[in-house]
């Protein structure tokens, strides 16, 4: 079955530096790769996926990649902002029935002032 | 329209007893995942659910753990003889389920379970 791995488990940056989180994935049929961000004491909620057949996806201070042939997809965040300090999961699809998603372990961002 | 619903959103329990947390999804989705979360870890995954059917049940900690789907809709999960390493948030996920979209999961506020 699919094996998703992140890194890194833990970033800090500087206040409207950037950051980058990294997934790797292994089922090369995995075609749906999601993020979501989890605030502390809430839910999981999408900020951004992308299908297979793009490279890349873009919203406001938000992007991901995706590398089919190295099997990775990252999630880059622009002029980080306090409120960007979240668990950050991604998580990779194949569109089958019987198929599950299967998330990365998550990566917690702080963003400092 | 209306989200995830989970209930109850605490729920504290002696060790040793039996417990039902509940799940109703969007209207419409036909995919159900139940995940299970400790204080600042990640998101481990119990049981997944297409329609009444659990594809992939491997998540299930133990025998202690059980989950049902009915009609399609609300699912319970339930926990036997509820044991301390139990305690945890209880998240329910939802999704359309559809084998050829993209398969967002909207998830629950979650129940925070919490064994004595």
């Amino acid at each position: 079955g699919e094996n998703v791995e992140q890194h890194p488990s833990t970033l800090s940056v500087q206040e409207g530096d950037s950051a980058v989180i990294k997934c790797t994935y292994s089922d090369s049929a995995s075609n749906y790769f999601p993020w979501y961000k989890q605030e502390l004491g809430k839910r999981p909620q999408l900020i951004i996926d992308i299908r297979s057949n793009v490279g890349e996806k873009k919203d406001q201070r938000i992007a991901v990649t995706l590398n089919k042939t190295a099997k990775h997809f990252s999630l880059h965040i622009t002029e980080t902002q306090p409120e960007d300090s979240a668990v950050y999961f991604c998580a990779a699809r194949r569109a089958v029935w019987s198929e599950k998603s299967v998330f990365g372990p998550g990566t917690r961002l702080s963003v400092l002032p | 329209g209306a989200g995830v619903s989970q209930s109850p959103s605490n729920k504290v329990t002696e060790k040793g007893k039996d417990v039902e947390l509940r799940c109703d999804p969007i209207s419409g989705h036909t995919a159900l995942y139940w995940y299970r979360q400790s204080l600042g870890q990640g998101l481990e995954f119990l049981i997944y659910f297409q329609g009444n059917s659990a594809p992939d049940k491997s998540g299930l900690p133990s025998d202690r753990f059980s989950a049902e789907r009915t009609g399609g809709s609300v699912s319970t999960l339930t926990i036997q003889r509820t044991q301390q390493e139990d305690s945890a948030v209880y998240l329910c996920a939802s999704s359309l389920g559809l084998a050829v979209s993209a398969d967002t999961q909207y998830f629950g506020p979650g129940t925070r379970l919490t064994v004595l």
